[in-house]
């Protein structure tokens, strides 16, 4: 069974750098085709793919927001971290992670709750 | 870059009745890569259909997906009380980015 849950600050100050954390279980990301996304919706809005991770340490970011993010993993603590830069007032949102298999679709099949991180002075 | 315009943004039905919702792509990708997603409130988004038509595990057989050129459809062929929510396609076919539909909502009329 496939579980994730993000982690991270609730509140972050303007121009200051936010750190999630996605922690996982029920698949390894040594494992051949496994990837963890990362997902974001502002409130009442759409949602909105930020960055991803594979197996193999290939990375993807969003071209909108690329120069913002970072994207890694720790496969030994199932664990993948997101960073993003010069938090602003409109990056309000819902983060999710979730889980994708690039031989079985490429597709968000598993996701995470989802933590909510609000940007304010 | 793809763009998926979703249509309607909202739809009022009553139970039992029948729900057609639209994806249109900008341009043509990956020949079955899209998929949709249910999200109700405070919750994070479920797969539903996978594959322009294969559905998840665990939903129910009336949740059907189809594809027509670049526009999808998502269909609910009698609507229950639990299928009120927002309706998210997806596609994933262009990297280096996958991008989401802007949303319906399925309101009870």
């Amino acid at each position: 069974q496939i579980t994730l849950k993000e982690s991270g600050p609730t509140l972050v100050k303007p121009t200051q750098t936010l750190t999630l954390t996605c922690s996982f279980s029920g698949f390894s990301l040594s494992t051949s085709g496994e990837g963890v996304g990362w997902i974001r919706q502002a409130p009442g809005k759409a949602l909105e793919w930020l960055a991803l991770i594979y197996w193999d340490d290939d990375k993807r970011y969003s071209p909108s927001l690329q120069s913002r993010l970072t994207i890694t993993k720790d496969t030994s603590k199932n664990q993948v971290v997101l960073i993003m830069t010069n938090m602003d007032p409109v990056d309000t949102a819902t983060y999710y992670c979730a889980h994708t298999n690039y031989f079985e679709g490429d597709y968000f099949d598993y996701w995470g709750q989802g933590t909510l991180v609000t940007v304010s002075s | 870059e793809v763009v998926l315009t979703q249509s309607p943004d909202t739809l009022s039905l009553s139970p039992g009745e029948r729900a057609t919702l639209s994806c249109r792509a900008s341009r043509s990708f990956g020949s079955s890569h899209l998929v949709w997603y249910q999200q109700k409130p405070g919750q994070a988004p479920r797969l539903l259909i996978y594959g322009v038509s294969s559905r998840a595990t665990g939903i129910p057989d009336r949740f059907s997906g189809s594809r027509s050129g670049t526009d999808f459809t998502l269909t609910i062929s009698r609507l229950e009380p639990e299928d009120f929510a927002v309706y998210y396609c997806q596609q994933y076919g262009t990297t280096p980015q996958w991008t989401f539909g802007q949303g319906t909502k399925v309101e009870i009329k």
